[in-house]
């Protein structure tokens, strides 16, 4: 089925680790993003790309890496993960339009 | 750059009565405005959108919102709630037609529903 889809949705690692959450969509948006939800936060934005090679820095972009060598993959990479970043990650598409994001299920990262 | 302020982080209403979830948004030009909502251990799901078209917007499950320009403002009702709308809602901002910077989001609102 067409769609956005995160892996894995649920993730317990240990401090100083390297964790690779992926996400994978079918339906060659252009734009893609990658969102951290916590409470009283919302949702804030990591990093997001125009196009395949093309990345820019969100909103809260440190501790974090992505690629995109394919259109349809949009890794985050957490290359030492501290317990701060414990949190729902979030990845969304769009095509352009309006600006309407479209979301995967999330994934669920735990530091201990 | 825009924001959203989303009053009150948890409305409480009985169930059949009207909710209200109000958000107002700071944006130096025209916006285009969005609400999602989000069930446990879900994504965001999108309810409806203001693109600059008819200010009254109309979504799914009985939802709509009124974009109000002087009030800065983009309130989301419902004329009776059901149990089945519990969730977390989110209001979205964005200046950039196309998506390219992607959404701003509130910080939410979690909607309970009393029986």
């Amino acid at each position: 089925d067409a769609g956005i889809t995160q892996s894995p949705r649920y993730k317990i690692t240990e401090t100083g680790r390297q964790v690779t959450l992926m996400c994978h969509q079918t339906w060659s948006h252009s734009y893609m993003f990658w969102y951290r939800q916590d409470l009283g936060h919302g949702l804030r934005l990591i990093y997001y790309s125009a196009a395949a090679d093309i990345t820019d820095k969100g909103e809260v972009p440190d501790g974090y890496v992505v690629s995109r060598s394919k259109t349809e993959n949009f890794p985050l990479t957490l290359e030492s993960a501290t317990r701060s970043q414990t949190s729902v990650y979030f990845c969304a598409s769009t095509g352009g339009g309006t600006g309407e994001l479209f979301f995967g299920e999330g994934s669920r990262l735990t530091v201990l | 750059a825009q924001s959203v302020t989303q009053l009150g982080s948890h409305v409480s209403v009985s169930e059949g009565a009207l909710v209200l979830l109000r958000c107002n948004y700071s944006s130096s030009v025209p916006p285009y405005l969005f609400w999602y909502v989000q069930y446990p251990n879900q994504g965001l799901q999108l309810l409806l959108k203001y693109t600059s078209a008819a200010t009254l917007v109309k979504g799914i499950n009985g939802f709509e919102a009124e974009f109000k320009k002087s009030e800065t403002s983009f309130h989301l009702t419902k004329p009776s709630a059901h149990m089945s709308d519990a969730a977390e809602y989110f209001c979205a901002v964005t200046v950039s037609g196309g998506g390219a910077d992607g959404l701003t989001f509130g910080k939410g609102t979690h909607l309970i529903i009393q029986p």
